[in-house]
């Protein structure tokens, strides 16, 4: 089955500056993948998502590349704000079976 | 005003009760999740369901039971046999199959379980 690995699982940026985190997937079936924002004590909330026929999707200051030859994707905020401060979670989806999730990434975004 | 709720958003059980958390989405999705939240950690499948009255086994089912009688409801029992229940509980849905964009998949806000 789908495996996704997740990294860095803390990230701590200064305000203003970029983040990226990275996410690898090993079924080469997998067509999409979506991103998730969790803030503490409430529900992931679905941000930005790609689909395998697509290179790279931007919206506002956030952005998801995908890499099919090496089978990565990744999710770039730019601006950083302490907003942004959350826990991010990437996943995969293969055929008819339910996301995969990493295991999360804990972004702390210093003003 | 559409999406998931969960109630309660707290819930506090003595051990070797069963307790049922409940699950209810107005999206019209035909697929619904539960997940199991551990603090600090990822999000693990506990069962789920791609249609009224059929529902799967995900990850760590063992202890956890399950119905789909509607399409919009979803309910997750914890029961005695749950050696360790206390964790946040998330509920999700998503289209699969219907029309639109079948591949987004939506949270509720949680239930947090302590049993004690």
């Amino acid at each position: 089955g789908e495996n996704v690995e997740q990294h860095p699982s803390t990230l701590s940026v200064q305000e203003g500056d970029s983040a990226v985190i990275k996410c690898t997937y090993s079924d080469s079936a997998s067509n999409y993948f979506p991103w998730y924002k969790q803030e503490l004590g409430k529900g992931p909330q679905l941000i930005i998502d790609i689909r395998s026929n697509v290179g790279e999707k931007k919206d506002q200051r956030i952005a998801v590349t995908l890499n099919k030859t090496a089978k990565h994707f990744s999710l770039h905020i730019t601006e950083t704000q302490p907003e942004d401060s959350a826990v991010y979670f990437c996943a995969a989806l293969s055929g008819n079976t339910p996301l995969v999730f990493g295991k999360g990434t804990r972004l702390s975004v210093i003003a | 005003d559409g999406g998931i709720t969960q109630s309660p958003k707290y819930l506090f059980r003595k051990e070797g009760q069963n307790v049922t958390l409940s699950c209810e989405q107005n999206l019209n999705h035909d697929a619904m999740y539960w997940y199991r939240q551990d603090p600090g950690q990822g999000l693990r499948l506990i069962y789920y369901s791609q249609i009224v009255n059929d529902f799967q086994k995900g990850d760590i089912a063992e202890g956890y039971s399950v119905s789909r009688e509607k399409k919009e409801s979803f309910p997750l029992t914890v029961t005695s046999a749950q050696k360790n229940p206390t964790a946040f509980y998330l509920c999700a849905s998503s289209p699969r199959g219907g029309s639109g964009r079948p591949y987004e998949q939506y949270f509720g806000p949680g239930t947090r379980l302590t049993v004690t």
